[in-house]
């Protein structure tokens, strides 16, 4: 079936520094794939999705393009503020019935 | 605004007890999810439901049972706990998008930390 991987954490960077947590995914086709986020005591909430190939999602100035020659979907923002401390969760869709598969999950810490 | 509700938020159990978490959604969403998240595993998926009175297996279902009596409702029941199953548990639901499509968008309860010892 479909599985993603994603980079181990916790990435720890100081405010307005840019980041990127690396996702590539293994499929069979080409599944839509998402990033999820779970900020402190929540539950997930996703953040951006990309349904084809060279799909771009974005939200929030969190920005993430679906690249079929490298099977990548990284997750990108050009300055990450104290209130982006979370952890970062890659996702494909793993089957119907809205199945979906998630990462090991990314830790961020952003620090004054 | 409820979305989705899950209860206890915590629960401590001896080995052997058992006990039933509910989640419940306002949103009239056709599927429902039970996932639990353990470090560096991410989330797995142990049993979901595509409609009131269905349930099916997931990635992970020995150990746990789920009813859907009510379309709201979706029950995760352990019988006999195990150590193993100390985890966080979350609920999700989704609506059906039609037309055979997958939108991929979850909406997650809160968590339920359970601790078997």
């Amino acid at each position: 079936g479909n599985s993603v991987t994603q980079m181990e954490g916790p990435v720890t960077l100081s405010e307005e520094a840019f980041l990127t947590i690396n996702c590539t995914y293994t499929a069979t086709g080409y599944p839509s794939l998402f990033w999820y986020v779970q900020y402190p005591g929540e539950g997930l909430q996703l953040l951006l999705k990309a349904t084809k190939a060279d799909d771009k999602g974005s939200n929030k100035g969190f920005e993430a393009t679906y690249r079929k020659e490298t099977t990548s979907f990284h997750l990108e923002k050009g300055s990450v503020q104290v209130s982006d401390s979370a952890v970062y969760f890659c996702a494909s869709i793993s089957g119907g019935y809205q199945k979906v598969t998630f990462g090991t999950g990314t830790k961020l810490q952003v620090i004054p | 605004n409820a979305g989705v509700t899950q209860t206890p938020k915590f629960r401590v159990l001896k080995t052997g007890q058992s006990m039933t978490l509910l989640c419940a959604q306002d949103m009239n969403h056709e599927y429902m999810y039970w996932y639990r998240q353990d470090p560096g595993m991410g989330l797995r998926l142990i049993h979901y439901s595509v409609g009131e009175g269905t349930t099916a297996k997931g990635e992970v279902p020995d150990g746990y049972n789920v009813s859907r009596l009510k379309k709201q409702n979706f029950l995760l029941g352990l019988e006999s706990a195990a150590p193993s199953q100390t985890s966080v548990y979350f609920c999700a639901s989704s609506p059906n998008p039609g037309g055979g499509l997958n939108t991929g968008e979850l909406f997650f309860g809160e968590g339920s930390r359970l601790t078997v010892l």
